[in-house]
């Protein structure tokens, strides 16, 4: 089964500042990768899926990315709105696993 | 407004049962694939369970199998979790989530609000 690997757990950074998560794949996956945001106190909401395609709505300074097994999520001038944890997931095929999570904070 | 609202959490004891409900609304629940997430309080999200459009295909997490039995009913627009020998570390709350298709795994476009489940003596 696939397993995600996603770093760091945590990070605080400044309003503008560019943040970017990380999620590993333990093997060759494609390109069935959702990123979500999960507001304190919150359900999880689909932020991207395709590994970079943005979910309707998500504001464009999300985007996503990948190089190999690697996949990344990039927050281009981080906004108070984005604190939150990001989680990523494989969903294909199952069992549908999800990354540790990435607690993102304002420093 | 797709909405899914999850009822039927609570406490439980060790070995008990418990049947979690996800009554959807807002869009055509029989075309699309349903999953079951957990979350213990302050923890990450956990995969539990998935069962496509129709019913014939679910899959489950090696941590519930053989203790859990996801089922629907398309005719009320309800999801369900059937959980069984309750254990401890089932204690989470549990989200219902809508697949973005009918006949496979993708990804989840759509979220309820949880329901907690509590096993302890």
């Amino acid at each position: 089964d696939v397993q995600m690997t996603q770093f760091p757990s945590s990070l605080s950074a400044s309003v503008g500042d560019r943040v970017t998560i990380t999620c590993r794949a333990s093997q060759a996956t494609g390109s069935s990768l959702a990123w979500y945001q999960q507001k304190a106190g919150e359900a999880p909401k689909l932020l991207i899926y395709g590994t970079s395609t943005l979910h309707s709505g998500v504001p464009s300074r999300f985007s996503g990315s990948a190089s190999g097994t690697d996949f990344t999520l990039t927050i281009n001038s981080l906004q108070p709105e984005d604190v939150a944890t990001y989680y990523c997931q494989n969903y294909n095929p199952g069992p549908l696993p999800f990354g540790g999570g990435t607690k993102v904070e304002i420093k | 407004e797709v909405q899914l609202v999850e009822s039927g959490g609570g406490l439980v004891q060790p070995g008990g049962s418990l049947r979690l409900s996800c009554t959807a609304s807002g869009f055509r629940f029989g075309d699309y694939a349903m999953h079951w997430v957990r979350q213990v309080p302050g923890k990450g999200l956990e995969w539990v369970s998935g069962i496509i459009w129709n019913g014939h295909i679910k899959a489950y997490a090696d941590s519930v199998k053989g203790r859990f039995t996801t089922s629907r009913d398309n005719a009320k627009n309800s999801l369900y979790l059937e959980m069984n020998s309750l254990r401890s570390e089932d204690t989470a709350l549990y989200f219902c989530a809508k697949d973005s298709e009918g006949s496979n795994w993708h990804y989840f476009d759509s979220w309820g609000q949880g329901t907690l489940v509590t096993v302890s003596s």
